[in-house]
């Protein structure tokens, strides 16, 4: 079983959809959990950080935590064209990072 | 402007002929790190550095060397390529304990 879990996707949506991308993990370890988003061609960019079970919401885009569950999601609101990307989720206890495979997300006009 | 970068950002080669895959920050971050990432693995992490002259392995280290003699600076070398190392690799850094950050990435192809 890998550490961190993602649903490769792909997942294709129309514009203005709500989009739920999620995670599952084993390393009941993890503290600190994130969202990059990598577009063709380019690296991985930080989204989303959040320590902990919880919510954290920034414009578009709310990450929550649930540690008791080990699962944390990424929901994107009124979704555009724009965010067609893969997004991989990540978490981390002390030093130590693992990476989902990442979710390929289309939004289409 | 705050960045990692890498060069070069494509490269053939082939099986045996040394290379380096140069990497800078201009953020002053004392970590930095190197990921190789294929379809279906994700992000692996290959080597690692806490400080200057402080390396680790991570989680696939075989075949790959790092040195960290500036705080700048973290080069990948690959002593003899094989074609099980053609991949997509990242070079990110960070602050202690925070996220990372991530170049543009260098797709190596090793015939």
């Amino acid at each position: 079983q890998k550490e961190v879990e993602q649903d490769p996707g792909p997942l294709s949506v129309p514009e203005g959809a709500i989009v739920s991308l999620n995670c599952t993990y084993s390393n009941s370890a993890f503290q600190y959990f994130m969202w990059y988003r990598q577009y063709s061609r380019k690296g991985p960019e930080l989204l989303m950080y959040t320590y902990s079970s919880g919510n954290k919401e920034d414009g578009r885009f709310t990450a929550q935590v649930d540690k008791s569950s080990k699962y944390i999601s990424l929901f994107i609101r009124d979704s555009q064209p724009s965010d067609s990307a893969t997004y991989l989720c990540a978490m981390s206890a002390q030093n130590d990072m693992r990476f989902g495979a990442g979710t390929r997300l289309t939004v289409k006009p | 402007e705050a960045q990692v970068t890498q060069n070069p950002r494509y490269l053939i080669t082939v099986t045996g002929k040394k290379l380096t895959v140069t990497c800078s920050q201009n953020m002053n971050h004392e970590y930095m790190s190197w990921y190789r990432q294929d379809p279906g693995l994700g992000l692996r992490q290959i080597y690692y550095s806490m400080n200057v002259e402080v390396t680790d392995k991570g989680d696939v280290p075989e075949g790959y060397k790092v040195s960290r003699k500036e705080k700048r600076n973290f080069p990948l070398i690959l002593e003899s390529p094989s074609p099980n190392q053609t991949s997509l690799y990242f070079c990110a850094s960070s602050l202690a304990g925070s996220p990372l950050h991530f170049g543009n990435g260098t797709r190596l192809t090793v015939t």
